[in-house]
């Protein structure tokens, strides 16, 4: 059973270009985390997604940011018009049921 | 909402010794505390939670303890080995029929002397 799986790894913009991050949830799992996490910082819960629809988006910046979980196809996590302050390591988490989360190996997204 | 504080933020043990790593929550309603491991340049690594029904709990050399009054639980990990080395980290959530993002603390980087 594969794990969470995210891509790309690594991903460079340069200021004003969008970036979209992709989050395959480990089989069976319904639900998916989106987290920020800042060199030396702890992760910041930014959005909490089920299959086609957007249960929690309190921790996603109103402007620029959007997330999406169709219902085929894994999850995508959008950055608009990208600004250096977006550089940072973004992780994914999957969960077959209530806060037992996995997480992925992250997308680091550079700024440039 | 839900802050939550760790220390010790870098925490250094000889091979062998003991490492305690604390946490405090600020919202009462918190009812679910996982821990992760997270290595250099990978995810975070689920390696034990508890929930609030319960006041402490063991697997194998780590075992997590939770105070709900004092709103702190601690990870204990004994008999540490090299392989420990990594940025731990505490997190709380509300699970109540749904299930929450979770709020994480600063981490803690423990290093593992030879």
């Amino acid at each position: 059973n594969a794990g969470v799986m995210q891509n790309p790894r690594h991903l460079v913009r340069r200021r004003g270009q969008e970036a979209r991050l992709r989050c395959s949830p480990m089989k069976g799992h319904s639900h998916v985390y989106w987290y920020r996490q800042l060199p030396e910082e702890g992760l910041k819960f930014m959005v909490y997604l089920q299959k086609e629809n957007i249960i929690d988006e309190s921790g996603m910046p109103k402007e620029r940011f959007s997330a999406e979980f169709p219902k085929e196809g894994p999850s995508i996590l959008r950055i608009q018009q990208v600004v250096r302050g977006d550089s940072a390591a973004y992780f994914c988490a999957s969960s077959p049921y209530e806060n037992i989360q996995y997480f992925g190996a992250g997308t680091r997204l550079s700024v440039l | 909402g839900e802050n939550v504080e760790q220390h010790p933020s870098t925490l250094s043990v000889q091979e062998g010794d003991s490492a305690v790593i604390k946490c405090t929550y600020s919202d009462s309603a918190s009812n679910y505390f996982p821990w992760y491991k997270q290595e250099l340049g990978k995810g975070p690594q689920l390696i034990i939670d508890i929930r609030s029904n319960v006041g402490e709990k063991k697997d194998q050399r780590i075992a997590v303890t939770l105070n709900k009054t004092a709103k702190h639980f601690s990870l204990h990990i004994t008999e540490t080995q090299p392989e420990d080395s990594a940025v731990y980290f505490c997190a709380a959530s509300i699970v109540s029929g749904g299930a929450d993002g979770l709020t994480f603390g600063k981490g803690t980087h423990l290093i593992i002397q030879p």
